[in-house]
């Protein structure tokens, strides 16, 4: 069971323009998102992340927008570069069993091209 | 530079064998998660550790071990009973399980089994 989902694969934008990814979860027990960004062969590097009990956090070009009532969160870059380039994982915490720790569960990814 | 270094960044391995990846940290973490990635995947848990001489098994820990004897090395055992041990792997460490969400990855390790 899929609990944290990006139902793109892929997204292909013009450089300067607004990329938007997509990410649907299902658990209601998440209580933080997190974008993560990732270059083929390294490690994912943290982007941006949001608590459950905001609906919008900004950091330069990059914004998460959380609706909580629909279970949706976006990531907005504006505007997009070619650098930006990448796999983005969609990513939400929960507490485990216990609530004396937490561990993150991830989405499959989106990969965007950000076209020159 | 404070970071996480996994090595070697290639592994092959002939089936039937059993294979050790290299995790060490240096930002004075106490956890430490070993996840798995397919292509067309998203990064699935494997084991995570949240202070020295614990782990806890994660979602898909079948074919594996790991061992946490010092605070900054967490290295994974990829077992002959993994039915499926090709992939990349990532080692990744944050601050404290219980208050920190956010996770610093390493390079990666990615194995080839045949």
């Amino acid at each position: 069971d899929q609990q944290v989902k990006q139902n793109s694969p892929s997204l292909s934008v013009q450089e300067g323009r607004i990329s938007i990814l997509n990410c649907d979860y299902t658990n209601s027990m998440f209580d933080y998102f997190l974008w993560y960004k990732k270059y083929p062969a390294e490690g994912p590097t943290f982007l941006i992340s949001i608590s459950s009990i905001k609906d919008k956090n900004e950091d330069g070009r990059f914004t998460v927008f959380l609706n909580k009532s629909a279970k949706h969160l976006s990531l907005h870059i504006v505007p997009s570069q070619p650098g930006d380039s990448a796999v983005y994982f969609c990513a939400a915490r929960t507490p485990n069993s216990g609530g004396s720790n937490y561990k993150l569960t991830f989405g499959k990814g989106t990969l965007l091209t950000v076209n020159p | 530079d404070g970071g996480i270094t996994q090595s070697p960044k290639y592994l092959f391995r002939k089936e039937g064998q059993n294979v050790t990846l290299s995790c060490e940290q240096n930002l004075n973490h106490d956890a430490m998660y070993w996840y798995r990635q397919d292509p067309g995947q998203g990064l699935r848990l494997i084991y995570y550790s949240q202070i020295v001489n614990d782990f806890q098994k994660g979602d898909i820990a079948e074919g594996y071990s790991v061992s946490r004897e010092k605070k900054e090395s967490f290295p994974l055992t990829v077992t002959s009973a993994q039915k499926n041990p090709t992939a990349f792997y990532l080692c990744a460490s944050s601050i404290s399980s219980r208050i920190g969400y956010e996770q610093y990855f390493g390079p990666g390790t990615r194995l080839t089994v045949t």
